[in-house]
């Protein structure tokens, strides 16, 4: 399977824990982004890299948030001391720049849960 | 401020019937519109992606539309099957931005 995956697809942890999720672009793909889907509403947008660069964050990204991606290949989404509201699919997504569309392909998603 | 609405927020259709959702935008400068579906617990999977100039895109049974000029979009799903039952979401790209601006979806349930 060449799409994006995504690791593990579900956690569930007790507040106040971190957690720590996994995304593997498709390989040829140098840029990469992060998506939060709660229930019923679209994804919203968390921040993206191109390569290894962090081009942009969005204000959902609190600073109990953090992303890398230090290879430019795999990223890895932190979110320290956790929440109930932080309790979400989380969704990564990557695309080629030299696609003048920008398609993005999305993983299938880490559902966790926040108790 | 640059938004996406979709409606109906759901639909129950029976298979086999033909159905069409819609997607009103406040996006500027527009880029492109895409639709996607959701299965549930996974992730969105694109169905057309349209740009300015591209009144209709087809795949499949999956037929969109977009009038770039009053900002909306229609998805048109012909001869429904049980697997069309998902969400199914807007997408505005806006110009010079990396990042999608989603709408809220509509779900939509096919009955045997």
């Amino acid at each position: 399977d060449t799409g994006v995956s995504q690791d593990p697809r579900h956690k569930i942890t007790k507040r106040g824990q971190n957690v720590t999720f996994r995304c593997d672009p498709i390989s040829e793909h140098n840029r990469l982004y992060w998506y939060r889907q709660t229930l019923g509403q679209g994804p919203e947008f968390l921040t993206y890299f191109q390569n290894e660069a962090q081009l942009e964050k969005s204000r959902l990204l609190s600073d109990r948030f953090s992303a890398e991606r230090p290879k430019g290949s795999f990223s890895t989404l932190e979110i320290q001391r956790t929440e109930q509201g932080d309790s979400a699919m989380y969704l990564c997504a990557s695309s080629n720049s030299l696609d003048s569309k920008v398609e993005q392909y999305f993983g299938p998603g880490t559902r966790l849960t926040v108790t | 401020k640059n938004q996406v609405e979709q409606s109906p927020q759901s639909l129950i259709i029976l298979e086999g019937k033909n159905c069409t959702l819609q997607c009103n935008y406040t996006v500027s400068p527009f880029s492109n519109l895409r639709w996607y579906k959701q299965d549930t617990g996974r992730g969105p999977v694109s169905l057309t992606i349209m740009t300015f100039s591209e009144n209709t895109k087809s795949n499949g049974r999956y037929t969109a539309t977009l009038d770039a000029d009053t900002k909306q979009s229609s998805l048109h799903i012909t001869a429904s099957q049980l697997s069309d039952s998902a969400s199914y979401i807007c997408v505005v790209r806006a110009g010079g931005y990396n990042k999608l601006i989603f709408g809220a979806g509509t779900r939509l349930a096919v009955h045997p």
